[in-house]
């Protein structure tokens, strides 16, 4: 199973709403999960199963998507949010990441 | 909040081994499923491997199969990444993380995570 995320990157303002997709090869039903990374950090958990918020995650980012298509959203974006994200499959293995989305300060 | 803490990171030489370590001071390990998840210069995440609750429940990238072992020593609460044949593309920082639960699909899905290790591999 293969990822596509995109964009690579992309540069938008704070109180932008910023949605970043990422399509696998096969279906994988929900089996999906979003990941935030900061420079010389852990990555952080945001969204599992597609759509449910990890628990103290800010509301403003939400998940969407089953199958082949997936979404993450984020409503209004803050200056914590500058960050890379990534998408995971965990519907077989290997498990596999997409190639992140930077988000940048326009 | 980092929850795990990772060890045994280093420079060597390409051929040479290390052992990466991995404890979690508040939970215990064995309750769930550990992986390894690594990043390269200006790359992205790669996971490495994944050990379930039952030490026979092994899994392995491509790019490690045959030269990585993962396992755990319950009495330490430690799980490690045995890491025979390095090169210098395995040069990443290796972070461990922990599943959500011990079963599909929580043991796959990462909700605590180290702050990561250093491992170099150069001549």
């Amino acid at each position: 199973i293969q990822l596509t995320q995109s964009p690579s990157s992309l540069s938008a303002s704070v109180g932008d709403r910023v949605t970043i997709t990422c399509r696998a090869s096969q279906g994988i039903s929900s089996d999906l999960v979003w990941y935030q990374k900061k420079s010389g950090k852990a990555p952080n958990l945001l969204i599992y199963a597609a759509s449910t918020l990890q628990s103290g995650v800010p509301s403003r980012f939400s998940g969407s998507g089953s199958g082949t298509d997936f979404t993450l959203t984020i409503s209004s974006l803050q200056p914590e949010d500058f960050a890379t994200y990534y998408c995971q499959q965990l519907n077989s293995f290997p498990l596999i990441f997409g190639g992140g989305t930077k988000v940048e300060i326009k | 909040e980092v929850q795990l803490l990772e060890s045994g990171g280093g420079l060597v030489q390409p051929g040479e081994s290390l052992r990466l370590s991995c404890t979690a001071p508040r939970f215990t390990l064995s309750n769930y499923a550990v992986s390894w998840v690594r990043q390269a210069p200006g790359k992205g995440l790669e996971w490495v491997s994944t050990l379930g609750t039952w030490s026979d429940d092994q899994h392995y990238a491509d790019s490690v199969k045959g030269r990585f072992t993962i396992s755990r020593d319950k009495s330490k609460n430690t799980v490690y990444l045995q890491m025979n044949g390095l090169r210098v593309e395995d040069t990443a920082v290796f972070y461990c993380a922990k599943g959500r639960g011990p079963n599909y699909p929580e043991s796959r899905t990462f909700d605590s995570w180290g702050q990561g290790t250093l491992v170099t591999v150069s001549s």
